[in-house]
């Protein structure tokens, strides 16, 4: 089936650090990929996505390139602000009907001043 | 437009008591689903529905009761509650059932304790 693994965490960063966040993924069809992020108390919201292969998705800073050769999706962001401490969940969504999200165990970036 | 509510935030229960929590969305999405986040296990979703009249399970259905009578809401009912049910959850509702170009839009999340 499905699933996703991302990165064992916690990572804490310092503002203005390079960040990393590792994903790899197994899938039957040609997923969609995403990156959620769930800040303090609040719930999830979509943070970028990529639909094919090679495509890269961005927001706020956050890249990240679906390659299909390594079953990858790790998001980057070239300077962390202390405002990107959150949780952070890779997920994919395999083509189909009544297809479902499958996430990663998420992980936590702490980014300290 | 308030996006996906959910109610309560916080509830405490006995082993064995049932509670419904309540999940509201008003952006006439089709589809609607629950999760619980649980730590070290990610979001796993328990049922959803693709549209008023239609449910079906999720990963983790077990203990877990839904209907969909309107298009807005899409309640979880915990028949007997138990402390493996300790967990936060969290409704999400997309304008298609078609997830693998959908965006997700999550509620605040219902943090639940069974003692």
């Amino acid at each position: 089936g499905d699933s996703v693994t991302q990165m064992e965490g916690p990572v804490t960063l310092s503002e203005e650090a390079f960040l990393t966040i590792n994903c790899t993924y197994t899938a039957t069809g040609y997923p969609s990929l995403f990156w959620y992020v769930q800040y303090p108390g609040e719930g999830l919201q979509l943070l970028l996505k990529a639909t094919k292969a090679d495509d890269k998705g961005s927001n706020k800073g956050f890249e990240a390139t679906y390659r299909k050769e390594t079953t990858s999706f790790h998001l980057e962001k070239g300077s962390v602000q202390v405002s990107d401490s959150a949780v952070y969940f890779c997920a994919l969504s395999d083509t189909g009907a009544n297809s479902k999200l499958t996430f990663g165990k998420g992980i936590t970036l702490s980014v300290r001043p | 437009n308030a996006g996906v509510t959910q109610t309560p935030k916080f509830q405490v229960l006995k082993t064995g008591q049932s509670m419904t929590l309540q999940c509201a969305q008003d952006m006439n999405h089709e589809y609607m689903s629950w999760y619980r986040q649980d730590p070290g296990m990610g979001l796993r979703l328990i049922h959803y529905s693709v549209g008023a009249g239609i449910t079906d399970q999720g990963e983790v259905p077990n203990g877990y009761n839904v209907s969909r009578s309107t298009t807005e809401d899409f309640p979880l009912r915990l028949l007997s509650a138990a402390p493996s049910q300790t967990s936060v959850y969290f409704c999400a509702s997309s304008y298609s059932y078609l997830q693998y170009q959908e965006t997700q839009y999550f509620g605040p999340g219902t943090r639940l304790l069974v003692l």
